[in-house]
Parts: structure tokens; C-alpha cells; sequence
């Protein structure tokens, strides 16, 4: 099974200010196909989780622009642009690549 | 717009069964692999279950192998999960998914308890 790595567990953030999440995967996420499955989904309190990235860089619809995701092969990064009160959650990196289908432990971001 | 809505959950007994749907609109389940995702009471996310695009294989988590079964309905575009054997372990909100994608429904709680 592929294991994600989520740093750091907890994000402590400023409003206004940026944040990074690191995911690292124990393998490549590059698919037969081409593409790399690697998600990333926000889960507010008392919410379902919430897709936010795809395919390592593809802003879902209705995913805000201060959101975005980039990386390659095995390490990706999740940023967000400038804190909003509205983004503290917990935030779990997934690959799609194969099954079975594994999600990081979760970070959990709040504000300072 | 894509929505898949997962119902079925509901309280049993240990050693109960249980089957949740996931009806799915907007898009085909013949065209994705799809997977059943539970989350325990203040825990992260777990994979339970997948089928593959094609509908003829399965893949189960270690801790539901033998007591979980995927299977899907293509004409009704559902996907369903039958739960045996329940345990509280099994306690969680069940969320069906695009497994490329992780996108996916509103979950359905299951509780096991006597």
C-alpha cells in the first residue's frame, strides 16, 4: 500500500498570512495513464471532507484561488495564499492512483 | 453537477448487517473506480472498499474482507455496500468517492452499539 506523510500535523496560522502543508508519498503517484492522483480535500468542523485540489495542481470547482497545489512524483505542497477565518479545518493530502486508496493523517489548521 | 448521495446508515446490533447506497448523478459509475471511505468518531479518513471501472474486481480493507461486499448497479448508476458481521468498531460516517479524485457525498452514519 501507498503510505502519505502529511507535515506538519498541526499549523498554527495568522490571518492574512500564507501556509504550506507538505505531503510526501512512500511511492510514485504517476498512473499508467499519464497523470498523478494526488488530491488534497478540506474537512471543516462537523462537515464532510470537501475536495479542494486534483491531479496535483487542479482547483476543484467552487475551490477558492487562494488554494493551490503543485509538486511532482512523490512530494507535493498544498498553499494557501493568505489565511481566511473560513479555512480552519483539517486538511488531507490522497492519492487516487491505485487501490487501495490511501489519505496523509491530516493537518490540522487553526488560528493563531 | 457531480453528486453522489449516500444513504442506508442507520443504529444495529453487533452482529448486525446493513446496506448503504450511493446514488450517483451527473457522471457514470462504468466510467470511474469508485471506493467506500469511512471516518470513525473524531479519527481521519479510512479506506474501506473499491471496484474497479470495469465492475469486475473488488478490493477490500484487511478489517472488512469477508464481512464487507461492493457491488454496484449500473442501470440504477448506484453503488452499494453490504456490511455483515458489524462491529463497533465499524462505527463511522460512510462516504462513497471518486477514487482518482476523492470527491464525494454528504456520508451516511453508521452505528454499531447494543
Amino acid at each position: 500500500d501507498i503510505v502519505m506523510t502529511q507535515t506538519p500535523l498541526s499549523l498554527p496560522v495568522t490571518l492574512g498570512q500564507p501556509a504550506s502543508i507538505s505531503c510526501r508519498s512512500s511511492e510514485s503517484l504517476v498512473h499508467s495513464d499519464g497523470n498523478t492522483y494526488l488530491s488534497w480535500l478540506q474537512q471543516r468542523p462537523g462537515q464532510p471532507p470537501r475536495l479542494l485540489i486534483y491531479m496535483i495542481s487542479n482547483r476543484f470547482s467552487g475551490a477558492p484561488v487562494r488554494f493551490s497545489g503543485s509538486g511532482a512524483g512523490t512530494d507535493f505542497t498544498l498553499k494557501i495564499s493568505s489565511v481566511e477565518a473560513e479555512d480552519v479545518g483539517v486538511y488531507y493530502c490522497m492519492q487516487g492512483t491505485q487501490f487501495p486508496q490511501t489519505f496523509g493523517q491530516g493537518t490540522k489548521v487553526e488560528i493563531k | 453537477e457531480v453528486q453522489m448521495l449516500e444513504s442506508g446508515g442507520d443504529l444495529v446490533q453487533p452482529g448486525g448487517s446493513l446496506r448503504l447506497s450511493c446514488a450517483a448523478s451527473d457522471f457514470s459509475l462504468t466510467n470511474y473506480p469508485m471506493s467506500w471511505v469511512r471516518q470513525a468518531p473524531g479519527k481521519g479518513l479510512e479506506w474501506v472498499s473499491g471496484i474497479s471501472t470495469s465492475g469486475r474486481t473488488t478490493y477490500y480493507a484487511d478489517s472488512v474482507k469477508g464481512r464487507f461486499t461492493i457491488s454496484r448497479d449500473t442501470s440504477a448508476n448506484t453503488l452499494y455496500l453490504q456490511m455483515d458481521s458489524l462491529t463497533a468498531e465499524d462505527t463511522a460516517i460512510y462516504y462513497c468517492a471518486k477514487r482518482t479524485t476523492g470527491h464525494g457525498g454528504q456520508g451516511t452514519l453508521v452505528t454499531v452499539s447494543s
